[in-house]
């Protein structure tokens, strides 16, 4: 069973309200990454760290920040959330080659 | 670079048919494979994977195998289920790389 928790599982907000997903996991992987999931399904990443205090943005442009200051923690913020920021976002980790584990997601509403 | 192709969906079978969902990579490096299912308003979760050439990964009645010639890892099950009606993803990781790589997903309905 995979440790990887994302809350809030929901969330509707309104125009330039900003926002704070949250992504935890207890396995002490490494690597984290977020993806923004369109309604197309394809999964975009967004970004991703390899340890702490080390972030990188992924291959689809986004206006959200990410910081990784404890190994088990990966928040994703948006300053002032629109509603082309609606969307479903899904983070991970990772250990090496070995699998990946996800958390159950996000699913953003912005009004 | 690194990139996974999917067969592209939807897919729509009949209960009991044969399912093939077919995945080819480009890698740079030596990957490992997978196979990861995502059900209606979930997360993504491991349904197989194999780490060398030859290796057969198999779940629930799903099977791929690691075909390093051909760079592919088809997903394959003998008889599906309407309980298998869900995304697909075949995705990559590279040894030593920092990212993992995901196909644009297959979306597999099974009707009754």
């Amino acid at each position: 069973e995979a440790d990887i928790y994302q809350t809030p599982r929901y969330l509707v907000i309104g125009t330039g309200k900003k926002i704070t997903l949250e992504c935890s996991q207890t396995m002490g992987h490494d690597k984290m990454y977020w993806y923004q999931q369109d309604p197309g399904m394809e999964l975009h990443l967004i970004h991703y760290s390899y340890g702490v205090n080390s972030t990188e943005k992924g291959d689809l442009s986004s206006e959200s920040t990410v910081s990784r200051i404890r190994t088990e923690h990966f928040p994703l913020t948006l300053e002032s959330a629109r509603p082309s920021h609606t969307s479903q976002y899904l983070c991970a980790s990772s250990d090496r080659v070995h699998e990946a584990f996800f958390g159950q997601g996000t699913r953003l509403t912005v009004v | 670079g690194n990139s996974v192709t999917q067969m592209e969906g939807p897919v729509t079978l009949s209960e009991e048919a044969f399912l093939t969902i077919n995945c080819t990579y480009t890698a740079t490096g030596y990957p490992s494979l997978f196979w990861y299912v995502q059900y209606p308003g979930e997360g993504l979760q491991l349904l197989l994977k194999a780490t060398k050439a030859d290796d057969k990964g198999s779940n629930k009645g799903f099977e791929a195998t690691y075909r390093k010639e051909t760079t592919s890892f088809h997903l394959e099950k003998g008889s599906v289920q309407v309980s298998d009606s869900a995304v697909y993803f075949c995705g990559i990781i590279i040894q030593g790389a920092q990212k993992l790589v995901f196909g644009q997903g297959t979306r597999l309905t099974i009707n009754p």
